[in-house]
């Protein structure tokens, strides 16, 4: 089936600093979608992406489906960042999402 | 903006028992999935369904049933709980179309005793 790696597994970044998280997929992926899953086990919409990039405040996202991944910027790291981001990866057929591993980010004073 | 409702919030079952979970959104979205999600892993999907009456198996369907009764509404069987078993389970729903944008409930979480 289809394969979708993350990288790293976890991440501590101090408050204002920033980093990537990176999606690897296996096969050739019609769109990406990245979630993060805050303090309450609610999964939070933040990038759904067919090509390129697009940005939102302090998160940055970018897709290419020809080399096969996907990754998610962070700059000027806030406490509340904190929690597991998922990135999932819709294949040509559609309907069906697979999810990453998620990487687990905790910020720090 | 719509909602995306389960019930229970909490499930405390015990081996070999039958439990339902029950999902209901108001986005009028025509796809609607169960995920599982399990300490340290990703979500797997256990069934989605396109449309009312639908239902496609995913990775992870043994051990489970499920029921689209209506477009609003999606429930997950557990056929018979597993001793010790511990997982959140996750509805979504998205609408048909080209974005297929997934939304979440908050979760149901299951403890067998």
């Amino acid at each position: 089936g289809d394969q979708v790696e993350q990288s790293p597994s976890a991440l501590s970044l101090h408050e204002g600093t920033g980093s990537a998280l990176r999606c690897n997929f296996t096969t050739t992926m019609r769109a990406v979608q990245w979630f993060r899953k805050n303090s309450r086990g609610s999964l939070i919409n933040l990038f759904y992406l067919a090509s390129g990039t697009k940005e939102n405040g302090r998160l940055k996202s970018a897709f290419d489906s020809k080399e096969r991944y996907s990754t998610l910027h962070i700059r000027d790291a806030q406490l509340e960042d904190s929690g597991t981001y998922f990135c999932a990866v819709a294949n040509n057929a559609g309907a069906k999402l697979t999810f990453g591993g998620g990487t687990r980010l905790t910020v720090r004073p | 903006g719509g909602i995306i409702t389960q019930t229970p919030k909490f499930l405390i079952g015990q081996e070999g028992q039958k439990l339902t979970l029950k999902c209901q959104q108001n986005f009028n979205h025509d796809t609607m999935y169960w995920y599982r999600q399990d300490s340290g892993k990703g979500l797997r999907l256990i069934y989605y369904s396109i449309t009312e009456n639908d239902l496609q198996k995913g990775d992870l369907s043994e051990g489970y049933d499920a029921s689209r009764e209506k477009k609003s509404s999606f429930s997950l069987t557990v056929t018979s709980a597993q001793k010790n078993e511990m997982a959140v389970f996750l509805c979504a729903s998205s609408p048909t179309g080209v974005q297929n944008t997934l939304y979440f409930g908050a979760g149901t979480r299951l403890s067998v005793l």
